[in-house]
């Protein structure tokens, strides 16, 4: 299997801007969590998914972002405006079911907002 | 709410040498837990689980201990390999209406010298 593919690894961009990080599970894992990674918060949950329907969105730092998963290969998380703070490390995770704790992650995008 | 501190924030350890990474948790109700291992630039990789009913679990070369009377979890890495070198999370899981939602621990730096 391919594991979590995420898209871009790196976003360098402006302050303001549009920024759509994107995200395929593992085939079959019907479970998607959307994570940031930052030195001072660590590893936090912003958003996470079942069947394509969103379950649990109270991580999500502000209005400025949005997460779909307008399929079951896909989602995306989308930040606009973009802010300087919004720079992190942000992760997909999958689960399936069967074992639905057991999240595996993406190999993360970093995304930096100047 | 939940919360998940480390005991260590680093450690250095020689070849061949045993690891122990600690950690504490909050909610006594946490009823299922997980090692993460993050090498530089990738995302968190699943190590080992354990669940509430089990108070050690083996895998290759790592054990985990868990001692829900004083709300502790370690991670034991027998003959530690420079391959070993990363930050090491303990993720845990309070079950009930925060299903799928998972609380990382703030992390252990291991450092292994040849």
């Amino acid at each position: 299997d391919a594991g979590v593919i995420q898209s871009p690894r790196h976003e360098v961009t402006e302050m303001g801007q549009e920024v759509t990080l994107r995200c395929k599970p593992i085939s079959g894992h019907d479970y998607l969590f959307w994570y940031r990674q930052t030195m001072m918060r660590g590893l936090e949950l912003l958003i996470y998914f079942n069947n394509n329907v969103p379950i649990d969105d109270s991580g999500m730092p502000e209005d400025r972002f949005s997460a779909k998963m307008p399929n079951a290969s896909f989602s995306t998380l989308k930040i606009q405006p973009s802010e300087p703070r919004d720079s992190a490390v942000y992760f997909c995770a999958s689960s399936h079911s069967g074992n639905p704790d057991t999240q595996y992650f993406g190999p993360g995008t970093r995304l930096t907002v100047l | 709410g939940e919360s998940v501190g480390l005991h260590l924030p680093t450690l250095s350890v020689q070849e061949g040498d045993n690891s122990i990474i600690n950690c504490a948790y909050s909610n006594s109700a946490s009823d299922y837990f997980i090692w993460y291992k993050q090498e530089s630039g990738k995302g968190p990789q699943f190590i080992i689980d354990i669940r509430s009913n089990m108070d050690k679990r083996q895998g290759q070369r790592v054990t985990v201990l868990l001692n829900k009377t004083v709300k502790h979890l370690s991670l034991q890495i027998a003959a530690t390999q420079p391959g070993d070198s990363a930050v090491y999370f303990c993720a845990v899981y309070a079950g009930g209406t925060s299903y799928g939602k998972l609380t990382f621990g703030q992390g252990t730096i291991l450092t292994v010298h040849p």
